[in-house]
């Protein structure tokens, strides 16, 4: 792989229901991102990571869990989906929290 | 609170120029980003901006003014595959990354 990808593309997933976005990353970059993006709202981060072994929140932690066991990996659960978390997700990575970010393709997530 | 302000829709002519304006209210300054997502797809890097001035890159460019909390990204001889969404973003004094909502950007033959 080159780059970052995501896994799955797209998701139809039942209220209540547990669910984990996969992310992963080949750059050996250190920080790594969740964003969520909603129609008009723009990016909005979720949980992020600085370097392997820490995580922290972002504007919208809320119904949201991530780990970072290694430099490659940024998984993201949603423990009890409901409605509200329907959005598009994007992992990003960069070298440093204030470097470039780049991102991955996106997963489509639809919470019914 | 953090703000940043773009226009949400633009319309220009193939082959003209057309500037999108960003506008920030941060607490904090370490730099300004611009980046392209077309429909459907993931952002993708445009241009950085830390000092104040114009940086370009072939047929896009990008000011910023830190005084003012303004800056421009301009597209010359526009193409049809210009048409994407164009995002502001700003990292503050935290060295948090702070996004506008994007301006859609739509090109007409």
């Amino acid at each position: 792989i080159a780059g970052i990808t995501q896994a799955p593309t797209s998701q139809i997933l039942a209220a209540g229901r547990r669910m984990t976005l996969r992310c992963t990353q080949d750059m050996r970059h250190n920080a790594m991102y969740w964003y969520r993006q909603d129609l008009g709202l723009g990016l909005r981060l979720i949980h992020y990571s600085n370097t392997a072994g820490t995580t922290g929140k972002g504007e919208v932690p809320d119904g949201y869990s991530v780990s970072r066991a290694n430099t490659d990996d940024f998984p993201l659960t949603l423990a009890s989906a409901v409605p509200s978390q329907t959005s598009v997700y994007f992992c990003a990575s960069s070298d440093s929290h204030t470097d470039t970010q780049y991102f991955g393709p996106g997963t489509r997530l639809t919470v019914l | 609170g953090q703000n940043i302000d773009q226009p949400t829709e633009m319309t220009a002519t193939e082959g003209a120029i057309v500037q999108i304006n960003c506008t920030y209210q941060t607490s904090g300054f370490n730099g300004l980003f611009w980046y392209q997502q077309h429909a459907g797809e993931a952002p993708t890097f445009l241009s950085y901006n830390v000092l104040d001035g114009l940086e370009e890159k072939g047929r896009f460019s990008s000011f910023l003014s830190r005084s003012k909390g303004y800056s421009y990204l301009l597209l010359k001889e526009l193409q049809m595959k210009d048409s994407a969404s164009y995002l502001c973003a700003v990292i503050d004094s935290n060295y948090q990354l702070i996004w506008g909502a994007g301006t859609k950007l739509i090109i007409k033959p």
